[in-house]
């Protein structure tokens, strides 16, 4: 089964700083989306940015971009010039391969409280 | 497009009533999802929904939980007998059905229950 780790609970940046906040997973698929997800304190959730498996160039979204590595299955968030309104939960998530069922499995890690210092 | 909602946004119950939530996807995603978030956690998967058939169930989802999808629009999540165990944050999610961004869930802001 798949899994989705972060490792860090809580992370806390300066603002105008960078921050680099980690996730790993575990699978066997070959093809599958990877997603980071922000959820501010009002907690709707909001796609921040995305990469395909196949592609081997890194996502980017204006301030954040992410460091892809397939065979290490690791996907980490960097946050450039960190501002206020960037203070959210952080969370990582994978999508699996077409599933017989019609679907497709999202998968969640558990977060990263992302605080940022005036 | 204004978004995925969910009403009501906030629930308080009593251990062994029965409560109904209802999520309004965006308009035209077929695809929707409901989730459980405990706090400190992460969206746990609860069931899929394709146009009105429900497609995948996740084994959170006891005898206890119900979800429909009566036109393939909007979806009602019914828990009966509550528990104080189902305290959580209830979210919905959608997802189109082409596009560029088609592998994207869209989160609605959340049914937040209390079971006192």
């Amino acid at each position: 089964a798949q899994t989705v780790t972060q490792s860090q609970p809580e992370m806390s940046v300066q603002e105008a700083e960078t921050v680099t906040l980690s996730c790993t997973y575990d699978t066997s698929e070959s093809d599958y989306y990877l997603f980071w997800y922000k959820q501010p304190p009002s907690r709707q959730m909001i796609l921040v940015i995305r990469q395909e498996a196949y592609k081997q160039q890194n996502a980017t979204e204006n301030r954040f971009s992410v460091n892809f590595q397939k065979a290490a299955k690791s996907f980490s968030l960097k946050i450039s010039d960190s501002q206020l309104g960037d203070a959210a939960m952080y969370f990582c998530a994978y999508r699996s391969a077409y599933l017989t069922s019609g679907t497709y499995k999202y998968i969640f890690g558990t977060g990263t409280r992302l605080k940022v210092l005036a | 497009d204004t978004g995925v909602s969910q009403d009501p946004r906030h629930k308080i119950t009593k251990r062994g009533q029965n409560v109904t939530f209802r999520c309004d996807p965006i308009s035209e995603h077929n695809r929707l999802y409901w989730y459980r978030q405990t706090l400190g956690q992460g969206p746990e998967f609860l069931t899929y929904f394709q146009n009105e058939a429900q497609l995948e169930k996740s084994r959170l989802l006891s005898d206890r939980f119900s979800a429909e999808r009566p036109k393939g629009s909007f979806s009602t999540l019914e828990i009966q007998r509550t528990e104080q165990g189902d305290s959580a944050m209830y979210l919905c999610a959608s997802r189109p059905r082409t596009g560029a961004l088609q592998e994207t869930q869209y989160f609605g802001p959340g049914t937040r229950l209390l079971v006192l």
